[in-house]
């Protein structure tokens, strides 16, 4: 079976210093993997995903996460943090047959400190 | 705008009520999956629609939880007898094709509180 999980529960860091959001996974098969986003009062957003091709996926936002199979993490990455970032982050690893249903992490929410 | 929309957006209720939720997919793709998420967690598989076909059903949609996609379209989610239990906020994914690396889109969700 299919699982994830996001190692911390909250994250502060300071406007322009890097971002660290760290997730593990554990599945059978080679996994798709994503990391989405959600801000207050707005539906969830993707930022990313892996899907068994290049191990250093570049998304939105300056966001980037590496697939790291030997270690199951999948930790999303930011060079500099602005406040805008401030917001819940999910890591979730995608059922591999039938339905493809999600399974998400318990969130990270991320504060941006001026 | 083209994304997924849900109606509607807050609903409070008293307990023993009766609701329904309604989620519009994207219109060309032809799975639709339902997720309940409560606060501090991660959202939860609830149910998944292929087209106009249920088929998967999570334990945590008990009896008093039923869902629908006529013609494969627009979905809806009806819960009767609703408990304090149920308070949540009820989301909605569409996605395309049949590959576990097709991303779902989310619509904004539905906050439902029973008082």
């Amino acid at each position: 079976a299919q699982s994830v999980t996001q190692l911390d529960s909250h994250v502060s860091v300071s406007e322009g210093t890097p971002v660290l959001l760290r997730c593990n996974y554990s599945s059978s098969y080679s996994p798709s993997l994503f990391w989405y986003v959600q801000h207050p009062n707005k539906g969830l957003q993707l930022l990313l995903k892996y899907t068994s091709a290049a191990t250093l996926v570049k998304g939105i936002n300056g966001f980037e996460a590496e697939f790291k199979k030997s270690e199951t993490s999948f930790h999303l990455t930011k060079p500099s943090a602005h406040m805008s970032d401030a917001a819940e982050y999910f890591c979730v690893v995608s059922v591999t047959s039938g339905t493809y249903k999600y399974i998400f992490g318990t969130g990270t929410r991320l504060k941006v400190l001026a | 705008d083209t994304g997924v929309s849900q109606n509607p957006r807050h609903k409070i209720t008293k307990r023993g009520q009766n609701v329904t939720f309604r989620c519009d997919p994207i219109s060309e793709h032809n799975r639709l999956y339902w997720y309940r998420q409560t606060l501090g967690q991660g959202p939860e598989f609830l149910t998944y629609f292929q087209n106009e076909a249920q088929l998967e059903k999570s334990r945590l949609l008990s009896d008093r939880f039923s869902a629908e996609r006529p013609k494969g379209s627009f979905s809806t989610l009806e819960i009767q007898r609703t408990e304090q239990g149920d308070s949540a906020m009820y989301l909605c994914a569409s996605s395309f094709g049949d590959l576990s690396s097709y991303e779902q889109y989310f619509g904004p969700g539905t906050r439902l509180t029973v008082t």
